[in-house]
C-alpha cells in the first residue's frame, strides 16, 4: 500500500528563520511527487512536481527536492505570509491517476 | 484561481440525505478526480474520470458515486449520508492534451450532515 509521511506536523519559526519540510514516501513505482500549500477552508494550491531523484525546483523563497525515498521543501527566509499548511502527495506507478496524501506540516511564521 | 469551480459551497443536511457536489474542470482538461479531507483521515482520493469514462477508483464508498457529463463537468453523488460523511470535498482537474499533468484543485465543498 502506497504510503506518505510528512513531518514534522507542526513548525513555528521566526520570521527570516529558514527551515526544511520533510516528506517520506513508500509507492510502488513513482511517477511523480508534488508538494501543494494549503490556506483553511481553502483548496490546495499546486507548487511543484518532481519526477526523478536528484530534480529540484524553486519558487520564490520555497526549493523543492528529491531523492529515492523522501522529498524536502526548503523555506528561505520565509514571511509571515507563507504560513500555511504544506501537503506532500506521490503519484505511484499502479496505474490509477489519483494521489496519495500525507498529512501535512502546519507553517506557522512569526514577524 | 485554480479555474476549476465546484458548488455549492456549503451544504447542510440531515442523517440519511443525499446530496449532489457539482465540479467544473479547468478548460481543455479532461480529467477530473474527487478527494474527501476530514480532520482525522487527511485528503483521501475517491475516483476519477477523464473524458467521460472512469478511470479509477480509491477509498471510494458503494452509497457514493460520481459521473462525467460530455461537457466534462462532473457530478458526485452522497446519498444515505451518515454524521462522519461531514468534510470537505474537492474536486481537481488535470490531463490536458491526454498528458497527467498537474491536478489543480477547486475551492472545495463543505458538506456538514446533522
Amino acid at each position: 500500500e502506497d504510503q506518505v509521511t510528512q513531518s514534522p506536523e507542526a513548525l513555528r519559526l521566526q520570521e527570516g528563520e529558514s527551515s526544511s519540510l520533510n516528506c517520506s514516501y513508500t509507492v510502488s513505482g513513482l511517477r511523480g511527487l508534488f508538494w501543494y500549500r494549503q490556506d483553511p477552508g481553502k483548496g490546495p494550491e499546486f507548487l511543484f512536481t518532481l519526477y526523478s531523484a536528484g530534480e529540484e525546483k524553486e519558487k520564490e523563497r520555497l526549493k523543492a527536492t528529491l531523492t529515492k525515498k523522501e522529498s524536502f521543501l526548503h523555506i528561505t527566509a520565509p514571511k509571515p505570509e507563507d504560513s500555511a499548511t504544506y501537503l506532500c502527495a506521490a503519484l505511484s506507478g499502479g496505474g490509477a491517476d489519483g494521489l496519495t496524501f500525507g498529512k501535512g506540516t502546519h507553517l506557522i511564521i512569526q514577524p | 484561481d485554480s479555474g476549476v469551480t465546484q458548488t455549492p459551497k456549503h451544504l447542510i443536511t440531515a442523517t440519511g440525505q443525499r446530496v449532489t457536489l457539482r465540479c467544473s474542470p479547468r478548460s481543455g482538461d479532461l480529467s477530473v478526480y474527487w478527494y474527501q479531507q476530514s480532520l482525522d483521515q487527511g485528503l483521501q482520493f475517491l475516483i476519477q474520470y477523464y473524458n467521460g469514462e472512469e478511470r479509477a477508483k480509491g477509498n471510494i464508498l458503494e452509497r457514493f458515486s460520481a459521473q462525467q457529463f460530455p461537457d466534462l463537468h462532473s457530478e458526485l453523488n452522497l446519498s444515505s449520508l451518515e454524521l462522519g460523511d461531514s468534510a470537505l470535498y474537492f474536486c481537481a482537474s488535470s490531463a490536458r492534451g491526454g498528458t497527467i499533468g498537474n491536478p489543480f484543485f477547486g475551492p472545495g465543498t463543505r458538506l456538514t450532515v446533522l
